[in-house]
């Protein structure tokens, strides 16, 4: 499978805290995505870092990536509870029009 | 507001008894995804259309099948429904590119089969 691993699979922190989630992938890619998605609902984009890029900034994300070890983390700083959802790393696999979803992180931030 | 829609947001539906999802867009995308979600998984794409082009994915059954009648709107099909295809069916779209972008999605039909 060329799926991706996320850890951890489940996290749950106190509001104000940071939230950190890895993510693995298999095959080389042109960008890595990240997704979040809350309960019965469908997946919202939160951030996009090329291959030739290191690290990126959104409001309180911060992504880094590493192609050396196929890995990429999300970060998200000052978390709400509003920031309760799970949330998905997605890789093209090098291909186009395709994306490749990790296995998820449940981030669950306790008011 | 451009957006990805579909309709119905929850659907029943009895064993072996055929079912369409419907997806539309108001972003002009011409690439449109079927993923497939169980619970607490990662989505699982189904097939995707380039414009009129159907793309499959290896693994998905043949019970699934899609129609794609204009830029706008697109179908999911199952046309037996087992108890094993209960499932969150995620539509989503993107703009061709040369690099896969981002993917915008709906908010997900919800099937119960019966």
């Amino acid at each position: 499978s060329q799926q991706g691993e996320e850890d951890p699979q489940a996290l749950s922190i106190q509001e104000g805290e940071n939230a950190t989630m890895n993510c693995s992938y298999k095959t080389s890619i042109n960008n890595l995505q990240w997704y979040r998605q809350n309960s019965g609902r469908g997946l919202v984009h939160l951030i996009l870092i090329r291959s030739n890029e290191r690290e990126k900034h959104s409001g309180r994300l911060r992504v880094t990536l590493d192609t050396s070890k196929k890995s990429s983390s999300l970060l998200i700083t000052a978390s709400r509870a509003a920031d309760t959802a799970s949330y998905f790393c997605a890789t093209d696999g090098g291909a186009t029009n395709k994306l490749i979803f990790g296995t998820g992180t449940l981030l669950a931030v306790q008011p | 507001d451009a957006m990805v829609i579909q309709n119905p947001r929850y659907q029943v539906t009895q064993f072996g008894k055929p079912v369409t999802l419907s997806c539309s867009q108001t972003l002009n995308h011409n690439v449109m995804y079927w993923y497939q979600q169980k619970s607490s998984q990662a989505p699982k794409l189904l097939f995707h259309y380039y414009d009129k082009d159907f793309n499959n994915e290896a693994d998905t059954p043949d019970n699934f099948q899609s129609r794609r009648p204009n830029t706008s709107f697109c179908f999911l099909d199952i046309r037996s429904p087992g108890l094993g295809d209960a499932a969150m069916y995620l539509c989503a779209t993107s703009s061709r590119t040369a690099i896969q972008e981002t993917q915008y999605f709906g908010p997900g039909t919800r099937l119960l089969v019966l």
